[in-house]
This record gives structure tokens, sequence and C-alpha cells, in this order.
């Protein structure tokens, strides 16, 4: 399997641009989860999703920041507008489920606001 | 009170000896408990979970967890230069999979 994938691996954007990072969980994954890590926070969860459902949204820092998972293998998140405390790496990771509870996490994406 | 607590380091060990790797936790409710590795410019890789209260073994690693006190380690024998990276505790609660991490540990191997 080739594991969590994310992109892009580096985005640099401008303050109050729209800026959409992609998942792609490990197959036959049911829960998909976004991190944040920044060095003054470390790596806190956004929100995570089971079957395509989100779970637990309570992470996502305010009204800008949205995620969607409109199939089992594929999901976003999305910031806009952008600003430059966004500036993060931000992880995606997926988890079987079934009594497992492994996460495996993607590359992450460094996005960088300007 | 920060919800999962690591002193950041960095914690400094020579080769061959044994590092220690310390973690509270606030959640008297919490049920998984897990040690993550991270090199630097990569993400968290697990390599240890530990349910229940006592020791788990797994080659040169062994975690120990206490629920009375809150308190979740990590110990790694014969430490290689190759160990050295920030080592992340994470606590999940119970019923679900919200999982908290702790700020990590840097550690430093030296040969």
């Amino acid at each position: 399997d080739a594991g969590v994938i994310q992109s892009p691996r580096h985005e640099v954007t401008e303050m109050g641009q729209e800026v959409t990072l992609r998942c792609k969980p490990i197959s036959g994954h049911d829960y998909l989860f976004w991190y944040r890590q920044t060095m003054m926070r470390g790596l806190e969860l956004l929100i995570y999703f089971n079957n395509n459902v989100p779970i637990d949204d309570s992470g996502m820092p305010e009204d800008r920041f949205s995620a969607k998972m409109p199939n089992a293998s594929f999901s976003t998140l999305k910031i806009q507008p952008s600003e430059p405390r966004d500036s993060a790496v931000y992880f995606c990771a997926s988890l079987t489920g079934g009594g497992a509870d492994e996460q495996f996490f993607g590359p992450g994406t460094r996005l960088t606001v300007l | 009170q920060k919800e999962v607590e690591q002193n950041s380091g960095p914690l400094s060990v020579p080769e061959g000896a044994i590092a220690s790797l310390n973690c509270t936790y606030s959640d008297r409710g919490s049920q998984s408990f897990f040690w993550y590795r991270q090199y630097s410019g990569k993400s968290p890789e697990l390599i240890m979970s530990i349910y229940s209260n006592g020791d788990k073994e797994d080659g040169r690693f062994t975690a120990q967890l206490n629920k009375a006190s809150q308190y979740v380690s990590l110990l790694i024998r014969d430490s290689q230069p190759s160990d050295s990276a920030t080592y992340l505790c994470a606590v999940t609660p119970t019923g679900g999979f919200k999982t908290i991490f702790g700020a990590g540990t840097r550690l430093f191997v030296k040969a």
C-alpha cells in the first residue's frame, strides 16, 4: 500500500487567498484525521471522520477552516481566507478501526502564508 | 494545565545508555496511550501503545503505565544515534479517537 498521500507537499500563498489541502487515506481505513503542527502549539487534532462522516470538529480553530470527505478515498481541508498565523505543517492520518487504533500519518503539507 | 505534559528536553544520553522519557496526563478517563517518534521534517510514527497498568516491552523499547498516578513513560535501552528524534506522548479518551498529543521530548543520542 502507498500509505497516506497528501498534496501539495509545500504551499506558499498570500494572506487572504484560499488554500485547499488534500488527503487520500490508506485503502480500507475507516477513520481519517486532520492535524496541525506548529512549534508553539505542537500537534493538534483539528477534525476526524468515521466512514466519511465528521465525528469531532471541536479542534477546528474558526469558521475560516472547513473539511470535507466526499468519499472513502478523499478528503480536503480548506482555509478561506488564509492568514499568516495559519502557517504550519498539516498532517492527515488514517486508522483502520475495528479495534486497531494505530494512526498512520501522511508526509504532511507545509503551509506558509505570507 | 495542559492535557498531556512532557519535558521538552533536549534529553541527551550517550550511545548504549538507557533513555527515559516521561509523560503525565490530566484526563483520568483516558484509556489508550501511545508513544510516537518524529524525526525532523518527517511525520510521526507509532512505536508503542499501552492500555493497562504495568510494563509493555517491544525490543529495546519499554512503555510503562500508571493510571493512578496518570503517568506514562518510555524507556529506550541500548540507545543508538538513530534514536535521536522527538518523542510524542499521545492519549485517547474512552469511546473515541480524539487523540491529544504532548509537545514532545527531543532526544539526542551521542555517539
